[in-house]
């Protein structure tokens, strides 16, 4: 089955304690990126990659790291979480670019007291 | 700054009737994408149209595109319980895929 794959799907954390979020996809996609959904605020792109080795930020980036060091995978790096990075997390991925259809992820929901 | 931006914010109709909900956005656009979200779950892709197109359809969905308005809208028709969901526009413009805060809507039965 063609899909986005996250994981946790759930995680409370500490602030300044490092976290992953995993992102994996089966479908030989090029385009990957990573969004956050806040209340009221619809969808923010945080990093995308064009292809492996090809990251760059999107709009809200600070406090955020990302690597793509094989196509399939994304992972999100929070190196000192806070606070104000509580929020549920997505990834999605598309054959080429972002104008293309995108596939979603089930989503991350991050607590970070 | 949020390009696409989804009106009404929220949308209450009994089943069967028709759903309209509309988005507006700033500048030229490639692409105009609508996506469905249940709740707290991943977004689903409905529907892409391009700059050049005007109106398409996809089952009970019809998206209109009015690139002189800088507007689009998503219809569904025949509106069933398993539409109750937030529904996104999202705008490709040259630099990125912006989206807007989305519509809920809700089907009563």
């Amino acid at each position: 089955e063609a899909q986005v794959t996250q994981n946790p799907r759930y995680l409370i954390t500490v602030t300044g304690k490092k976290l992953t979020v995993t992102c994996s996809q089966n479908m030989n996609h090029e385009y990957m990126s990573w969004y956050r959904q806040d209340p009221g605020l619809g969808l923010r792109q945080i990093y995308y990659s064009m292809n492996v080795e090809v990251t760059d930020k999107g709009d809200v980036p600070e406090g955020y790291k990302v690597s793509r060091k094989e196509k399939r995978n994304f992972p999100l790096i929070l190196e000192s979480p806070s606070p104000n990075q509580t929020s549920l997390y997505f990834c999605a991925s598309s054959p080429r670019t972002r104008s293309y259809e995108q596939y979603f992820g089930p989503g991350t929901r991050l607590t970070v007291t | 700054s949020q390009q696409g931006e989804e009106d009404p914010q929220a949308l209450s109709i009994q089943e069967g009737e028709n759903a309209t909900m509309n988005c507006s956005y700033k500048t030229s656009i490639n692409n105009l994408q609508w996506y469905r979200q249940n709740s707290g779950r991943g977004l689903v892709h409905l529907i892409l149209i391009r700059s050049n197109e005007r109106e398409k359809h996809s089952g009970r969905l019809r998206v209109t595109l009015d690139t002189s308005k800088k507007s689009s809208s998503l219809l569904i028709t025949a509106s069933r319980a398993a539409d109750t969901a937030s529904y996104f526009c999202a705008t490709d413009s040259n630099y990125q895929l912006i989206w807007g805060a989305g519509t809920k809507l809700i089907i009563k039965p």
